[in-house]
C-alpha cells in the first residue's frame, strides 16, 4: 500500500525554523523526485519546492528561495523540509507529493501555522 | 514566472451536464523535447489533491473517461462530459515546463 506520510508540523512564532519531513513506503521512492505543494487556509496550491531522485537537482518557488532546503534521504525513504525564517504567510498545509507519468502520490499534508 | 490563469473561478453545474474549464498560461508550455507539461488536478473537499490529466491529454490510472483534456502552446482546457456529484471540488492546472512549477488559482466545481 502506498503511503506519503508528512509529520512535523506545529504552530511556530515569526523568524523561527521548522523541519518537516515525509515518510514514503509501498513504491520505490529512491527512485523518483519528490515535491513540497503548500495550501494557504482556504487558498489555492502552490509548489515550493522539488528535489530529483538522486538529490542532485533541487528547484524552489521564488517566495521560499533562500528560507526553505529541501533534501532527502534514501536510505530512509524520507524527504525533508527545512523552514527557516518563517513568516506568517508561510502558514498552510504542506503536502508532499510525487509526481511521475504513471502516478501520482500524496500525502494528508501537514499543518504549519506561522504565528506570535 | 509563468502565470496560470482559469476561468470560470466558480462553475456551479447540473448532474448530467457536460462542463468546462479554460486554463491559459503566459508562456508557451511545449518544451524542447516536445512535450506540453501541463496536468490537471482535482482537489475534493477535505482530500489531498489527485492528479487527472498529465502532458495535456493523457488521462491518469482510475480517472473516469468523462473527463478529458486538450489544447496546446498556452491555451487548455479541462472537459467533463457529464458531471456527477463526485465530481464536486477544486480544479487547478499545473504547468511544468518551466521552473518554478506554477499552479492556476483553481476552479470551484459545484451542483446548482
Amino acid at each position: 500500500q502506498v503511503q506519503l506520510v508528512e509529520s512535523g508540523g506545529g504552530v511556530v512564532q515569526p523568524g523561527k525554523s521548522l523541519r518537516l519531513s515525509c515518510a514514503a513506503s509501498g513504491f520505490t521512492f529512491i527512485i523518483y523526485g519528490t515535491h513540497w505543494v503548500r495550501q494557504a487556509p482556504g487558498k489555492g496550491l502552490e509548489w515550493v519546492a522539488v528535489m530529483s531522485s538522486d538529490g542532485s537537482n533541487k528547484y524552489y518557488a521564488d517566495s521560499v528561495k533562500g528560507r526553505f532546503t529541501i533534501s532527502r534521504d534514501n536510505s530512509k525513504n524520507t524527504l525533508y523540509l527545512q523552514m527557516n525564517s518563517l513568516r506568517a504567510e508561510d502558514t498552510a498545509v504542506y503536502y508532499c507529493a510525487t509526481l511521475t507519468s504513471d502516478f501520482d502520490y500524496w500525502g494528508q499534508g501537514t499543518l504549519v501555522t506561522v504565528s506570535s | 514566472d509563468v502565470v496560470m490563469t482559469q476561468s470560470p473561478l466558480s462553475l456551479p453545474v447540473t448532474l448530467g451536464q457536460p462542463a468546462s474549464i479554460s486554463c491559459r498560461s503566459s508562456q508557451s508550455l511545449l518544451y524542447s523535447d516536445g512535450n506540453t507539461y501541463l496536468n490537471w488536478f482535482q482537489q475534493r473537499p477535505g482530500q489531498s489533491p489527485r492528479r487527472l490529466i498529465y502532458n495535456v491529454s493523457h488521462r491518469d490510472s482510475g480517472v473516469p473517461d468523462r473527463f478529458s483534456g486538450s489544447g496546446s502552446g498556452t491555451d487548455f482546457t479541462l472537459k467533463i462530459s457529464r458531471v456527477e456529484a463526485e465530481d464536486v471540488g477544486v480544479y487547478y492546472c499545473m504547468q511544468g515546463t518551466h521552473w518554478p512549477l506554477t499552479f492556476g488559482p483553481g476552479t470551484k466545481v459545484d451542483v446548482k
